[in-house]
């Protein structure tokens, strides 16, 4: 299995709501990451969990929250953001030295 | 830092053209070089690595040379088709106190017409 599944595909979220975006790999990868991807752009990355622990946060807003429940599953809680946080946000994970993306969540905020 | 710099696109080619697409990096060490492709409304998708220096990375066509020398990792594909219109990015492996990143360049478009 090399898949990496992010559900939604798609949301569409105010900006008082509250909404999670999730992640899950059965890759047995101990390094899973969250990048934001705006149009033409290249993924910027935001966090990294190793071995279930966040290593990485790279200043990214309060209102972006992330959780790793096991080595499986990465969470991304979004609470009170803005329309300029709407893009495209992957999860990735790696192995060796490569990483696997996710076909990403598309977030517009309204 | 280390750094990764593309050609800048886009790159507009007739099918079965050449397809030559610039990168070189910035970096202290030796990092892996990575190229990724990403097609319009998808996630990246890993297309060729190259851990050491003289490695190819090959795949679909595709190959890539990691080149110390010039610090250099371009994309190559002898003939290509439209179904490859896509953006690509050129990436390294940086490895930090707190864990691995990815430096991507700012991508390339690439579009090919029938």
């Amino acid at each position: 299995d090399t898949e990496v599944t992010q559900t939604p595909k798609h949301l569409v979220m105010g900006m008082t709501n509250k909404k999670s975006l999730k992640c899950e790999q059965h890759m047995g990868h101990r390094a899973m990451y969250w990048y934001k991807q705006k149009a033409k752009k290249p993924p910027e990355l935001m966090f990294v969990y190793s071995y279930e622990k966040l290593s990485i946060n790279e200043s990214v807003p309060s209102r972006f929250s992330p959780e790793c429940p096991n080595s499986s599953l990465l969470n991304l809680h979004l609470h009170a953001l803005q329309p300029e946080d709407s893009a495209l946000y992957l999860c990735a994970t790696r192995g060796g030295t490569e990483a696997f993306f996710g076909q990403g969540t598309r977030l517009t905020v309204v | 830092g280390n750094s990764v710099t593309q050609m800048e696109g886009p790159v507009t080619l007739s099918e079965e053209a050449f397809l030559t697409i610039n990168c070189t990096y910035t970096a202290t060490g030796y990092p892996s070089l990575f190229w990724y492709v990403q097609y319009p409304g998808e996630g990246l998708q890993l297309l060729l690595k190259a851990t050491k220096a003289d490695d190819k990375g090959s795949n679909k066509g595709f190959e890539a040379t990691y080149r110390k020398e010039t610090t250099s990792f371009h994309l190559e594909k002898g003939s290509v088709q439209v179904s490859d219109s896509a953006v690509y990015f050129c990436a390294l492996s940086e490895a930090g106190e707190y864990g691995n990143k990815l430096v991507f360049g700012a991508g390339t478009i690439l579009r090919v017409k029938s």
